[in-house]
């Protein structure tokens, strides 16, 4: 079945770069999401990537895709103590979201 | 600019209560989804509904039922709430997945004791 993985926990400084990894199992996803929590609320589109793109830019953000190894990875430049979150990768294989765990980011200033 | 509303916000049941959770989006939207979401499991859905008139089971349907009133509301209920179904509830919609984004309601807590 489907199975998105993602490390748990990120601790970086303010004005470094933290980059969120993601493995996922479906080849068949033409979209990959990342999905944004803050505390107390609901989930909130950050950015995705069609499967045929290799890169993706926005602003601070950048995601990556290795489609052979089904790898996805957020970068976010120049963190700030408001990008403290949970960090959902998702994939799309029909037509529901399927959630990884979540990566909680903490920024320290 | 509501989006997606649910209710309630909170809920206490007691083991054995039935509850009706509501949700309704304001969108147009087609497909609508139910998720709840637990300490160190992330998000894990638990029925679907791809268009109005039909629903799917996720990956965690059992002790649950799902009603697509309309095109606007979807509704999930617990006949005998458990303690195991402590846990807080999203529902979600978009205009079709995976080419649009899915937006997320504020979410449900729901505790049973």
């Amino acid at each position: 079945g489907e199975d998105v993985e993602q490390s748990l926990f990120l601790s970086v400084r303010e004005g470094d770069s933290s980059v969120i990894n993601c493995t996922y199992t479906d080849s068949s996803s033409t979209y990959l999401y990342w999905y944004k929590q803050e505390p107390g609320a609901g989930l909130q589109l950050l950015t995705y990537i069609f499967s045929n793109m290799d890169m993706k830019q926005d602003q601070r953000l950048t995601v990556l895709l290795n489609k052979k190894d089904k790898h996805l990875s957020l970068r976010i430049a120049d963190t700030q103590t408001g990008d403290s979150a949970i960090y959902f990768c998702a994939e799309t294989p029909g037509t529901a979201l399927i959630f990884g765990k979540g990566t909680t980011l903490s920024v320290s200033s | 600019n509501a989006g997606v509303t649910q209710t309630p916000k909170f809920q206490v049941l007691k083991t054995g209560q039935s509850m009706t959770l509501q949700c309704a989006q304001d969108m147009n939207h087609n497909s609508m989804y139910w998720y709840r979401q637990d300490p160190g499991m992330g998000l894990r859905l638990i029925y679907y509904s791809a268009s109005e008139g039909t629903t799917d089971k996720g990956e965690v349907p059992n002790g649950y039922n799902v009603s697509r009133l309309n095109k606007r509301e979807f509704s999930l209920r617990l006949e005998s709430a458990a303690p195991s179904q402590t846990s807080v509830y999203f529902c979600a919609s978009s205009l079709r997945l995976p080419t649009n984004e899915a937006f997320f309601g504020q979410g449900t807590r729901l505790t049973v004791v």
